[in-house]
């Protein structure tokens, strides 16, 4: 049973660049969600995706943007990036619907440094 | 809105010690409440729930209870090992909400031999 998998494992940028991070669900999930954990703290979540669609969103700036495809994997675009969002980038999934469906699985996360 | 607080650390202790780490929380509704451990370098894996009052969960030795009364969720063991030594989470999700997780600050645990 293939659990959840993050790419890249880790990602170096610069200030302003831009940076796309994936996930692939746990095997027969359909939601997956993104969390920022900053170095020490417990992670952020930063939105939630569910038929495609952005469910529902954190308290996060427009820069961060994303994406699910037919599929259910998912990307996580960071526009203009600060040395602010250096951080560890996890990605989350469940199952809607059914019993459990509160729980989520996570990745092993992307870790993105910006320079 | 909704919040967990656990307490700090770092926590170190003697293998075969009891470990206690304390987590309360404030939300709407009546949340599921859930533990994962961050080992060094990977990402979060889950430990133990409970999703109603009164509820047990428990794992790999590890027990929390859920205390509505107290809004606590303290993770319990036993007998540490070094192998236990990781960042522990306490997190919930808020009935009727997207599915979005709350965590604690984490306590970093650290069991020598």
């Amino acid at each position: 049973d293939a659990g959840v998998t993050q790419s890249p494992t880790h990602l170096i940028k610069t200030r302003g660049q831009q940076v796309t991070l994936r996930c692939s669900p746990k095997s027969g999930h359909d939601t997956v969600s993104w969390y920022q954990q900053a170095l020490g703290q417990g992670p952020q979540f930063i939105f939630q995706y569910y038929e495609e669609e952005e469910r529902q969103r954190g308290n996060f700036p427009d820069r961060f943007s994303g994406h699910q495809f037919p599929n259910y994997s998912s990307e996580l675009n960071v526009n203009a990036l600060l040395l602010g969002d250096s951080a560890l980038y996890l990605c989350a999934s469940s199952l809607e619907g059914l019993a459990g469906s509160e729980t989520q699985y996570f990745g092993p996360g992307t870790r993105l440094l910006v320079l | 809105g909704n919040s967990v607080t656990q307490m700090e650390g770092p926590v170190t202790l003697s293998e075969e010690a009891f470990l206690t780490i304390n987590c309360t929380y404030t939300a709407t509704g009546y949340p599921s409440l859930f533990w994962y451990v961050q080992y060094p370098g990977e990402g979060l894996q889950l430990l133990l729930k409970a999703t109603k009052a009164d509820d047990k969960g428990s794992n790999k030795g590890f027990e929390a209870t859920y205390r509505k009364e107290t809004t606590s969720f303290h993770l319990e063991k036993g007998s540490v090992q070094v192998s236990d030594s990781a960042v522990y989470f306490c997190a919930l999700i808020s009935s009727g909400s997207a599915r979005q997780l709350t965590f604690g600050s984490g306590t970093q645990l650290t069991v020598l031999p």
